[in-house]
């Protein structure tokens, strides 16, 4: 199993331009994930998904977009990039366990960094 | 709306050294995780907690879910040089269907 692939690894925008990064996991997980991290700091949870058709707002939703189609992939969208955008973007995913247990832990991909310009 | 604060933010520790440092919430959580990340890289489960009061390792790594499911600890004995990076502490609330929360990260530095 790969686990959690995001793709690209790096990306430079320059202000305005639109990207998506791409996020597939193979675990067949339910749950999906979108965190920014800026230096120095914790993950900031953008949007997150609890199954295909199925998108939330995390912490910091504005400037970005989802769409989950499939359990597997999970794409964020960035339409207007601007500076305050630069991060490094990690994608995740968790599978709902069955009662008692009804709490999980998230598998990270290895990050997308981005530097809009 | 729910916010993880840890201590310390960042140690400075000899080779040797036992760790210690904490996670608290004004929430309370059903789940808390911890992390490590190395630099350059998406952070890595390294003990999962799920009822309050366990204590749990993994290695010279021990946690414990606090009794309150306010706060939680991770201890790592005789600290070595590949124990730095960033610990990241994680909370999930009631249902599966919670999103998971991170705190803003411990940085370890260990000095040979």
């Amino acid at each position: 199993n790969a686990g959690v692939t995001q793709t690209p690894k790096f990306r430079i925008l320059k202000i305005g331009q639109s990207m998506t990064l791409q996020c597939t996991q193979d675990m067949n997980h339910n749950y999906m994930y979108w965190y920014r991290q800026d230096p120095g700091m914790g993950l900031k949870l953008i949007y997150y998904s609890v199954g295909a058709g199925i998108t939330d707002k995390g912490e910091v939703p504005n400037g970005y977009n989802v769409s989950r189609s499939t359990t597997e992939d999970f794409p964020l969208r960035l339409e207007l990039a601007a500076p305050s955008q630069t991060s490094v973007y990690f994608c995740a995913s968790s599978y709902p366990r069955r009662p008692p247990v009804m709490n999980t832990e998230a598998f990270f991909g290895q990050g997308t960094r981005l530097t809009v310009v | 709306g729910q916010q993880l604060n840890q201590s310390p933010q960042s140690m400075f520790i000899q080779e040797g050294e036992d760790v210690s440092m904490n996670c608290t919430s004004s929430s309370i959580f059903n789940t808390w995780l911890w992390y490590k990340q190395d630099p350059g890289e998406g952070p890595v489960l390294l003990i999962a907690l799920y009822k309050a009061g366990e204590l749990t390792s993994n290695g010279r790594l021990t946690a414990q879910f606090g009794i309150t499911r306010k706060d939680s600890f991770l201890n790592i004995s005789a600290s070595i040089p590949s124990d730095v990076g960033i610990y990241f502490c994680a909370g999930q609330g009631k249902t599966s269907y919670d999103k998971v929360i991170f705190g803003p990260g411990t940085s370890l530095s260990v000095i040979p």
